[in-house]
């Protein structure tokens, strides 16, 4: 049972332009919700992470904003780079409890 | 300084045979983790240890056995090898197991069954 949805699967944005990748859970439980990147034949690395107390944190040119209500929350690249043309992963987890990651989002930055 | 190392980064066997992935953390975090990553990029819990004890075991084939000798490393062996194992292995670690607690991934062992 797939708890985490990502969309979408891939994206092409322009440098320089917005990039926003979105998540839906399913599982009120969940309580830390963080983004990982990966790049081409390394591991994912933590990105940012929000916990559904706040509605947003912003770090860089990177933000996370969280609906509770709606069960969704979305990373925004401000500013894209090449240099962030990578795979990017939503997770959530409920206290104590695994890591559930979304499918993943190919973004591609065209200079 | 390499945090979280695997070995090999690749490898390429028959089906049926016996292979083992090793994974290192330098970090001195307690808990240890394996994930396969799919050919769609999807990423998996496999096993979980916390100071070398079992903690996750997900429905994984019994031909797949962790161990971890003591908690700065874990192996994975993989018996009778299937064409359907082919993906890329990632070992994992964070202080604890905690699921809000950071996890700090290896680069990965790409195994190919031929």
């Amino acid at each position: 049972q797939q708890q985490v949805k990502q969309s979408p699967q891939s994206l092409i944005v322009q440098k320089g332009g917005i990039s926003i990748i979105n998540c839906a859970y399913e599982n009120t439980a969940f309580d830390y919700f963080p983004w990982y990147q990966q790049f081409p034949g390394k591991g994912p690395a933590l990105l940012i992470a929000i916990r559904p107390d706040v509605s947003e944190k912003k770090e860089g040119r990177f933000t996370i904003s969280f609906n509770k209500s709606a069960k969704q929350f979305s990373l925004h690249i401000m500013d894209s780079q090449p240099g962030d043309s990578a795979t990017y992963f939503c997770a959530a987890s409920a206290s104590g409890s695994r890591l559930t990651f979304g499918e993943g989002t190919q973004l591609t930055v065209n200079p | 300084d390499t945090a979280v190392s695997q070995t090999p980064k690749y490898l390429v066997t028959q089906m049926g045979n016996d292979k083992s992935i090793k994974c290192e953390q330098n970090l001195g975090h307690d808990t240890m983790y394996w994930y396969k990553q799919d050919s769609k990029k999807f990423l998996k819990i496999m096993f979980s240890y916390n100071n070398k004890e079992l903690i996750i075991n997900e429905t994984v084939p019994n031909r797949f056995s962790p161990k971890s000798p003591d908690k700065a490393h874990l192996n994975l062996h993989i018996n009778s090898l299937e064409l359907g194992d082919s993906a890329v292995y990632f070992c994992a670690s964070s202080f604890t197991p905690l699921s809000n607690q950071p996890q700090h991934f290896g680069d990965g062992t790409r195994l190919s069954i031929l």
